[in-house]
């Protein structure tokens, strides 16, 4: 399948820092960037999502940026909990097809 | 929020059988539903996309008679993994985009698919 480009496939930050995950895409007809979370043996749950025509979003401690012209949208997540730890992968339209995720851990 | 329900959750066969798992879409009609197998630590990588009432469109490299897809209602779809192989284990997770509900996608819950 095709998959997103996705850095870095593992990332560890202390608590209370900040983490960003990065993907990359190809095509310019995906309109459509979320980014999920999965803990282990569960399901991958939304997190965030953004539209082509918006450069940034943001909900708490969670946002996601586009850049169109690069073709890449990054995850920042600020103020780290441990609970954050987690696989992350972003995906985009039109066949969703995902990144190769991000496991991060957030050490206490 | 949408539901999808992934049934069973586990299974443990034999070399040779034939599995199949079941992904339901609770309270939506979705007329898309994807497959994705997933192996420890990896991504989710999409076998097929399954269309109600139609042929499913299946990803290169994976084999459309080994893995059956059928989505017979706008609340339905089943994956039959046929003649199970012990390389056929793997996490298999099925999500469903809501008809006309735009682009968000709700997994369900994967089947751990075990082959002895």
């Amino acid at each position: 399948g095709e998959n997103v480009e996705q850095h870095p496939s593992t990332l560890s930050v202390q608590e209370g820092d900040s983490a960003v995950i990065k993907c990359t895409y190809s095509d310019s007809a995906s309109n459509y960037f979320p980014w999920y979370k999965q803990e282990l043996g569960k399901r991958p749950q939304l997190i965030i999502d953004i539209r082509s025509n918006v450069g940034e979003k943001k909900d708490q401690r969670i946002a996601v940026t586009l850049n169109k012209t690069a073709k890449h949208f990054s995850l920042h997540i600020t103020e780290t909990q441990p609970e954050d730890s987690a696989v992350y992968f972003c995906a985009k339209r039109n066949q969703f097809y995902f990144g190769t995720g991000t496991s991060l851990t957030v050490i206490p | 929020g949408a539901v999808v329900s992934q049934h069973p959750s586990r299974v443990i066969c034999k070399s040779g059988t034939s599995v199949k798992i079941e992904c339901r879409s609770l309270d939506f009609q979705a007329t898309t539903m994807f497959w994705y197998r997933q192996f420890p630590k990896q991504s989710l990588m999409l076998m097929a996309t399954s269309n109600e009432g139609s042929k499913a469109t299946y990803e290169q490299g994976v084999e459309k008679d080994k893995f059956l897809i059928n989505h017979a209602s706008l609340t339905l779809s089943t994956l039959t993994v046929t003649s199970a192989h012990p390389e056929d284990s793997s996490f298999y997770i099925c999500s469903a985009a809501p008809t006309g509900g735009g682009e968000k996608l709700f997994f369900g819950s994967g089947t751990q698919l075990s082959v002895l």
